[in-house]
């Protein structure tokens, strides 16, 4: 079955600075790449995806990069902000269902 | 649409007890997940249905265990007897198949057993 590692596990960074997560799969059929954001003590919400046919998408702050022969990919955000502080999972899906990372939890310091 | 909707929120119980979790999915979505979320495994995935068919329950940990979804706008997730180390919040998702998967999640149902 599919495999998905994610790194790092926790990160810090000064707000304003960039922050990139990173994640590698193993199932080289899986072909869509999305990436959760969960706040604490709420569900995880979708915040980006991208498909196997697209090597990057940006929305506003928010990239991610994908790497279909090394399988792996990566969320970065720019100019991070106190409301980026959350638990980040990226996620791989094939035919129907999608399996998580064990998350990253991204602390922006002031 | 209210989105995907779980009860209880909370579920506090006696070790060896029955517990039932329930699931609203968002209507007209084909698919519905049930996850595990722990701070040592992360999100687990337990099961999941399509056209309330079960699809793969590789996921569920042991014969405790069991999933049902009788129609299209319920399912349950049941745990007889309940351990302690089935403690975790467990999510229902739903998604529409052709629209990117984009899982929309509950709010989740806490459990403690105790």
């Amino acid at each position: 079955g599919e495999n998905v590692e994610q790194h790092p596990s926790t990160l810090s960074v000064q707000e304003g600075d960039s922050a990139v997560i990173k994640c590698t799969y193993s199932d080289s059929a899986s072909n869509y790449f999305p990436w959760y954001k969960q706040e604490l003590g709420k569900r995880p919400q979708l915040i980006i995806d991208i498909r196997s046919n697209v090597g990057e998408k940006k929305d506003q702050r928010i990239a991610v990069t994908l790497n279909k022969t090394a399988k792996h990919f990566s969320l970065h955000i720019t100019e991070t902000q106190p409301e980026d502080s959350a638990v980040y999972f990226c996620a791989v899906g094939g035919d129907d269902k999608i399996i998580f990372g064990k998350g990253t939890r991204l602390h922006i310091l002031p | 649409d209210a989105g995907v909707i779980q009860s209880p929120r909370h579920e506090v119980t006696e070790m060896g007890q029955e517990v039932t979790l329930r699931c609203k999915p968002i209507s007209g979505h084909d698919y519905l997940f049930w996850y595990r979320q722990t701070m040592m495994r992360g999100l687990e995935l337990l099961i999941y249905f399509n056209n309330n068919v079960p699809i793969d329950d590789s996921g569920m940990p042991e014969d405790r265990f069991s999933a049902k979804m009788p129609n299209a706008s319920f399912s349950t997730l049941k745990i007889q007897p309940s351990e302690p180390r089935d403690s975790a919040v467990y999510f229902c998702a739903s998604s529409l198949a052709g629209e990117g998967y984009g899982y929309t999640f509950g709010s989740g149902t806490r459990l403690t057993v105790v």
